[in-house]
């Protein structure tokens, strides 16, 4: 099976900060990656796919990047929003698999 | 409105059955692969089984094969999972989600909670 890391586990930030997340696979997953959040006690949301194809209706200050083993999840202004938990997932092999998850908690 | 909306979870002995369902609406459900995601309670995401659009296809991870069966009735627009011989480590939250390999949409959750 594929191990997807994301690091780091939990993040602090303020209103307005630039966040990073990556995002490792254990093998190349080529493009074949979607990033989520979940909120608490909610169904995770599909922000991107293919690595970086933004799904509609999501903010455009939500951008992905990346091929092969190693992924980049960006949240170019933090909004209160935001605050959440962010899972990424590969669909190049199965068992399709997540990473174990980012908390984006207030600074 | 595409909307999935699942029932059938409860809580069960260890080594009792139950069925979980997906009731879909607002897209052609018979165009879709469909998929069964899990969430232990405070936990990770983990991908459980999807079933191709005219069900020839299935596939598990390896923590449940041989123990749940996924399936469909297109007529019906629904998706089910039957899960046997269940273990403690199968508490989880049981999500279906529309697979198009990445999972959009999701619906809302039922709990499952393996206990004696």
């Amino acid at each position: 099976d594929i191990q997807m890391t994301q690091s780091p586990s939990t993040l602090s930030a303020s209103v307005g900060d630039r966040v990073t997340i990556t995002c490792r696979a254990s093998q190349s997953v080529s493009g074949w990656l979607a990033w989520y959040q979940q909120k608490p006690g909610k169904a995770p949301k599909l922000l991107i796919y293919k690595a970086s194809t933004l799904e509609s209706g999501v903010p455009s200050r939500f951008s992905g990047s990346g091929s092969g083993t190693e992924f980049t999840l960006t949240i170019s202004s933090l909004q209160p929003d935001d605050f959440a938990t962010y899972y990424c997932q590969q669909y190049n092999n199965y068992p399709w698999t997540f990473g174990q998850g980012t908390k984006v908690e207030i600074k | 409105e595409v909307q999935l909306v699942e029932s059938g979870g409860g809580l069960v002995q260890p080594g009792g059955s139950l069925r979980l369902s997906c009731a879909a609406s607002g897209f052609t459900f018979s165009s879709y692969w469909m998929s069964w995601v899990r969430q232990v309670p405070g936990k990770g995401l983990e991908w459980v089984a999807n079933i191709k659009e005219d069900g020839s296809e299935k596939y598990y991870v390896d923590s449940v094969k041989g123990r749940f069966t996924i399936s469909r009735d297109n007529a019906k627009n629904s998706l089910d999972l039957q899960m046997n011989s269940l273990r403690a480590e199968d508490t989880a939250v049981y999500y279906c989600a529309r697979d198009r390999t990445r999972f959009d949409p999701w619906g809302q959750g039922t709990l499952v909670t393996v206990s004696s």
